[in-house]
């Protein structure tokens, strides 16, 4: 089993729709949670930290779950820009495990 | 200002060639790290330094040899390179290791022939 596990996608949603993407972690130790965004061909940017109450940045709400050991990140009224792979991280020890990454393409 | 900056932004060599990649940070952080990105791939950790000491390395070959001469400079030697070596190489820093978020430079897109 992987330590950081995410939906395969990738997901086409028109403009204006709200998108959901889950991920699960095995590492019941891990204390801290990150969604980051990649672009083609570009480094990996902190989009938000997820926190155990939850955390909303303008358009985007991340949640985590500790007893489920699941995360989830809602991105709501997207936008062309937003098209970009989402990768989803945990803590393991003393450094960051990534997942695999699910692809968002929004269209017009 | 939360920026990584890596330089060369584009690399090609041959696999008798010695090369570095390098990398620096100025917001203080004393965990720096070293990845290895693939194609449709999420990255993949090589090398973590901490206090300017070695505190991580993910059994990679010793063709990659990593130096941190100072706190906010970061180097990745590379030797007699493989074609499959060919790679995005990114660098992050961290305010400390463990469970602080990373900022990552752009990267070095690596190509070995």
């Amino acid at each position: 089993r992987k330590e950081v596990e995410q939906d395969p996608g990738p997901f086409n949603v028109p403009e204006g729709a709200t998108v959901a993407f889950n991920c699960t972690y095995s590492n019941s130790a891990s204390q801290s949670f990150f969604w980051y965004r990649q672009d083609c061909r570009k480094e990996p940017k902190l989009l938000m930290s997820v926190y155990s109450s939850g955390n909303e940045d303008g358009r985007f709400t991340a949640q985590l779950n500790r007893a489920s050991q699941y995360i989830s990140l809602l991105i709501r009224d997207s936008k062309l820009s937003d098209s970009a792979t989402y990768l989803c991280v945990a803590q393991g020890g003393n450094k960051l495990v990534f997942g695999a990454g699910t692809i968002l393409r929004v269209k017009s | 200002d939360t920026e990584v900056t890596q330089t060369p932004k584009h690399l090609v060599m041959g696999m008798t060639n010695k090369k570095s990649l390098k990398c620096e940070q100025h917001m203080g952080h004393r965990a720096m790290y070293w990845y290895k990105q693939k194609a449709k791939k999420p990255p993949e950790l090589m090398f973590v330094y901490s206090y300017e000491k070695l505190s991580i390395n993910e059994s990679v070959p010793s063709r990659f040899s990593p130096e941190c001469p100072n706190s906010s400079l970061l180097n990745l030697h590379l030797h007699a390179l493989q074609p499959e070596d060919s790679a995005l190489y990114l660098c992050a820093s961290s305010l400390t290791g463990g469970h602080y978020e990373q900022y990552f430079g752009p990267g070095t897109r690596l190509t070995v022939t």
